[in-house]
């Protein structure tokens, strides 16, 4: 079944540094969505980037997708400590018709000041 | 800047009762969407709503649930017979289109005693 999977589950970097994260998923998509989310609260919607599109920025972030290895990368450039959350990769099916988006495991990113 | 608002943002209920979660999604949105994410696991899909019927459920929303748009700008999550496992954070979201960005709530947060 389509699944976004992220790798690392877990990473810790100082700020300033940049930080990747990785997305995997099984099946055609028709795109693929970033989200973070803050310890507890909502979701917040960062970049869409669909399938005959290859790389895609905004502000400090910059994401490329590769639809031959079925994979994404999220870099987030010159991380601030207000960056610490979780990074969601969410998938949205070629095949669906009703906008249901698979969500992954998730990043929790830690920036340490 | 236009946002899916969700209404309670905690609520407690004994097993068995009926809860209904509210939501406003974004008013020139036309699909909207309940997710739910139980502590410490990813987000899962529920359900997608589109043209005033469900588009796509998954296998988690069974009988006990049901979702209602009752005038032009409330959504609402209605579970009859709450149990222990329904004890989880539940998003409400909203799209222009199905394969458009989808922007979340804060979330209601649904503990079962």
């Amino acid at each position: 079944s389509q699944q976004g999977e992220e790798d690392p589950q877990a990473l810790s970097i100082q700020e300033g540094e940049n930080a990747t994260m990785n997305c995997s998923y099984k099946t055609s998509i028709n795109n693929l969505q970033w989200y973070r989310q803050n310890s507890g609260r909502g979701l917040v919607h960062l970049i869409l980037i669909r399938s005959n599109e290859r790389e895609k920025h905004s502000g400090r972030l910059r994401v490329t997708l590769d639809t031959s290895k079925k994979s994404s990368s999220l870099l987030i450039t010159a991380s601030r400590a207000a960056d610490t959350a979780s990074y969601f990769c969410a998938t949205s099916s070629y095949y669906n018709q009703g906008g249901k988006l698979i969500f992954g495991q998730g990043t929790e990113l830690s920036v340490k000041p | 800047e236009p946002e899916v608002t969700q209404t309670p943002s905690h609520q407690v209920t004994q097993m068995g009762q009926e809860v209904i979660l509210r939501c406003v999604p974004i008013s020139n949105h036309l699909y909207f969407y309940w997710y739910r994410q139980i502590l410490g696991q990813k987000v899962e899909f529920l359900v997608s709503f589109y043209n005033n019927e469900i588009s796509e459920k998954s296998e988690i929303f069974d009988d006990q649930f049901s979702v209602e748009r009752p005038d032009g700008s409330n959504f609402t999550l209605k579970i009859r017979s709450t149990k222990l496992e329904d004890s989880a954070m539940y998003f409400c979201a909203s799209s222009e289109d199905r394969n458009t960005e989808a922007f979340f709530g804060q979330g209601t947060r649904l503990t079962v005693v």
